[in-house]
């Protein structure tokens, strides 16, 4: 199984600032994925980010305000732009293993965000 | 639209009890669907993964149930214990299966008393 690491699990930020967020993965995979989680809502996808090539974004998400990396095949950042409090969530790393019959998808363990 | 609907929104049972959460979906064409378990301030845990062929899937305490049909699953809990409080999130993904075109229920929130 994948075990993914993500960085911070939880921090207080100011309004107007900017904070990123780390995903590791203990092997290679092709695609990683960025969530969203509202406080009682259910995950809604960000972004897929993919290496060597710019992330893809879902409607309603854009790049100036969740600029992504993905320098290599374990490794991702998602940076949340200037913050305000309906940026309050947990935001959560994703890789998908297709090496496994039924191709089991792994979360991390979240980042929990409270902007004030 | 693809929709997942999950009952109840939030449940209370005893410890040692047995409960049953419902998921019916709209996502067509179907491909499989995975049970999470989430708990506080963590990130989701797969359960169980089933395909439109399968009827059943266990996982210890844990028995997920697909009718394709009437696009309905089920997850049992058998002789819950105090660690299955938690919020459990049913997952749909479209025909190819892949991680980038699932649709998330908002999840029934358990909590397990002593």
């Amino acid at each position: 199984s994948a075990v993914i690491s993500q960085k911070p699990s939880r921090d207080i930020c100011q309004r107007g600032t900017s904070l990123t967020i780390q995903c590791q993965v203990d092997s290679q995979v092709t695609m990683m994925f960025w969530y969203r989680q509202q406080p009682g809502q259910s995950l809604t996808l960000i972004a897929t980010a993919n290496q060597g090539s710019e992330a893809t974004y879902e409607s309603g998400f854009v790049i100036d305000k969740f600029p992504i990396s993905r320098p290599n095949l374990t490794f991702s950042t998602l940076t949340v732009s200037n913050m305000s409090p309906e940026d309050s969530s947990i935001y959560l790393c994703s890789v998908e293993d297709l090496t496994k019959s039924g191709n089991t998808i792994y979360f991390g363990e979240g980042s929990w965000l409270t902007v004030v | 639209k693809n929709q997942v609907e999950q009952s109840p929104q939030s449940l209370i049972i005893l410890e040692g009890k047995n409960c049953t959460l419902q998921c019916n979906y709209t996502v067509s064409p179907f491909s499989n669907l995975r049970w999470y378990k989430q708990d506080t301030g963590r990130g989701p845990v797969s359960l169980t993964i089933m395909t439109f062929s399968e009827n059943t899937k266990s996982n210890g305490r844990y028995t997920a149930t697909l009718d394709a049909d009437t696009k309905q699953s089920s997850l049992h809990i058998t002789a819950s214990q105090l660690s299955d409080s938690a919020s459990y999130i049913c997952v749909v993904s479209p025909t190819g299966g892949g991680a980038d075109g699932l649709t998330f229920g908002k999840g029934t929130h358990l909590i397990i008393q002593p």
